[in-house]
């Protein structure tokens, strides 16, 4: 069955750093990528789509990457803010009516 | 805001009681999921509509349904509740079928006592 996997449940780092994260996928090869940033309590917030067709894809400060050969795609925040401090989900399409299936996030806190 | 709507914010019953989750979407969004989150799970997708069809059926019980109306608004029913229903419930809506972003309203939260 299709699988989701988020390298880290957690990871810490400095303000004004780079955070990395890392989503595998595995059993499929889904025609796209989203990732979505959620706060606690409150509903997922879209960030980002990827297609298959595409290496990268960038947004102000977020860069994400899609390597179908890895079956893999990594979600970059550079010059990191402590307002940056969230859970952010990697959801690969799940079907092809357009459900996606979520990673279970990885929880990401910028100190100052 | 995501001008998605759900309601109620919040919802305590008790086990073997039904509820009903609303959920309108943003204008013009012809598409309607429900997910189920909870802290162990994540986020899990029960089901989707699509201009008042089923399209797709993830991890949805079978004592669990939904519907979509004509004025595109959605409900999830939900019956004979156990414990391990309580989490977070969340609606979101798309433009369309696929390659959309999803807007996620501001979730249920229900709790089985």
């Amino acid at each position: 069955s299709q699988k989701i996997e988020q390298n880290s449940e957690a990871l810490n780092i400095q303000e004004g750093k780079t955070a990395t994260l890392t989503c595998n996928y595995t059993n499929y090869s889904p025609a796209y990528l989203q990732w979505y940033r959620q706060d606690p309590g409150r509903g997922p917030v879209f960030l980002l789509l990827i297609r298959e067709n595409e290496k990268e894809k960038r947004k102000e400060r977020l860069k994400v990457t899609f390597d179908t050969t890895l079956k893999q795609s990594l979600f970059h925040i550079t010059a990191s803010q402590p307002a940056d401090s969230a859970t952010y989900l990697c959801a690969p399409l799940g079907g092809s009516q357009g459900n996606l299936i979520f990673g279970k996030g990885t929880k990401l806190s910028v100190k100052p | 805001d995501s001008g998605v709507t759900q309601t109620p914010k919040h919802l305590i019953t008790a086990t073997g009681q039904r509820v009903t989750l609303r959920c309108s979407p943003r204008s013009g969004d012809l598409s309607v999921y429900w997910y189920q989150q909870s802290l162990d799970q994540g986020l899990q997708f029960l089901i989707q509509y699509y201009n008042g069809e089923e399209r797709a059926k993830g991890n949805i019980l079978e004592r669990f349904s939904a519907q979509q109306f004509p004025d595109l608004h959605s409900e999830l029913n939900l019956s004979s509740l156990e414990l391990g229903d309580s989490a977070l419930y969340f609606c979101a809506s798309s433009e369309g079928l696929a390659g959309k972003e999803q807007y996620f309203g501001p979730g249920t939260r229900l709790t089985v006592t």
